[in-house]
């Protein structure tokens, strides 16, 4: 029973354009959800969050949207570089719960 | 400032052996968490430490798993007997918020 899906395993996609990550979500208590990324032989390393009280959250190069109604969230990454190949994971909580439920992680290719 | 250390990084064991992995957290943090991370799989939550109260052992896949946290700091997670599907990459982390998860870089598991 996933309660946090990410259907695409792999993405690529060229230097300068665009990477769109998408999840989804089954638990309608999740309230708050952080993408995470990881290098290989790396812990994951928190990348961004957002609140269910928004829709849009925006850091530098990277935003998460956020789609209640729809249960799917996503990451933008604009331009993409390089150095953002890695595995990316997005993950959600229920208020106060600590745990942190994952997704299987998209694999992001960034060609030169 | 250092970051969480997990110890052995890489771990080959033979299936029926004890082994203990070891989490060093971040100085200060009170919140500790074990996930593992088994082929083509997401971050799956074994259990979560939060300053003396009793840890949340909901996620450890058998009674073969048990952790423990010593004055507030070092982690160690042992798995006895270990079968093949133990093999995964275990990964542990801390919190000062219990919102942001820092990782270290986890530590191989291959039981043969």
């Amino acid at each position: 029973d996933q309660q946090v899906k990410q259907n695409s395993p792999s993405l690529s996609v060229q230097e300068g354009r665009i990477s769109i990550l998408n999840c989804d979500y089954t638990n309608s208590m999740f309230d708050y959800f952080l993408w995470y990324k990881k290098y290989p032989a790396e812990g994951p390393t928190f990348l961004i969050s957002i609140s269910s009280i928004k829709d849009k959250n925006e850091d530098g190069r990277f935003t998460v949207f956020l789609n209640k109604s729809a249960k799917h969230l996503s990451l933008h990454i604009v331009p993409s570089q390089p150095g953002d190949s890695a595995v990316y994971f997005c993950a959600a909580r229920r208020g106060s719960n600590y745990k942190l439920t994952f997704g299987k992680g998209t694999l992001l290719t960034v060609n030169p | 400032g250092a970051g969480v250390s997990q110890s052995p990084s890489n771990k080959v064991t033979e299936k029926g052996k004890d082994v203990e992995l070891r989490c060093d957290p971040i100085s200060g943090h009170t919140a500790l968490y074990w996930y593992r991370q088994s082929l083509g799989q997401g971050l799956e939550f074994l259990i979560y430490f939060q300053g003396n109260s009793a840890p949340d052992k909901s996620g450890l896949p058998s009674d073969r798993f048990s952790a423990e946290r010593t004055g507030g700091s070092v982690s160690t997670l042992t798995i006895q007997r270990t079968q093949q599907e133990d093999s995964a990459v275990y990964l542990c982390a801390s919190s000062s918020d219990g919102w942001t998860l820092h990782f270290g870089n986890g530590t191989r598991l291959t039981v043969t």
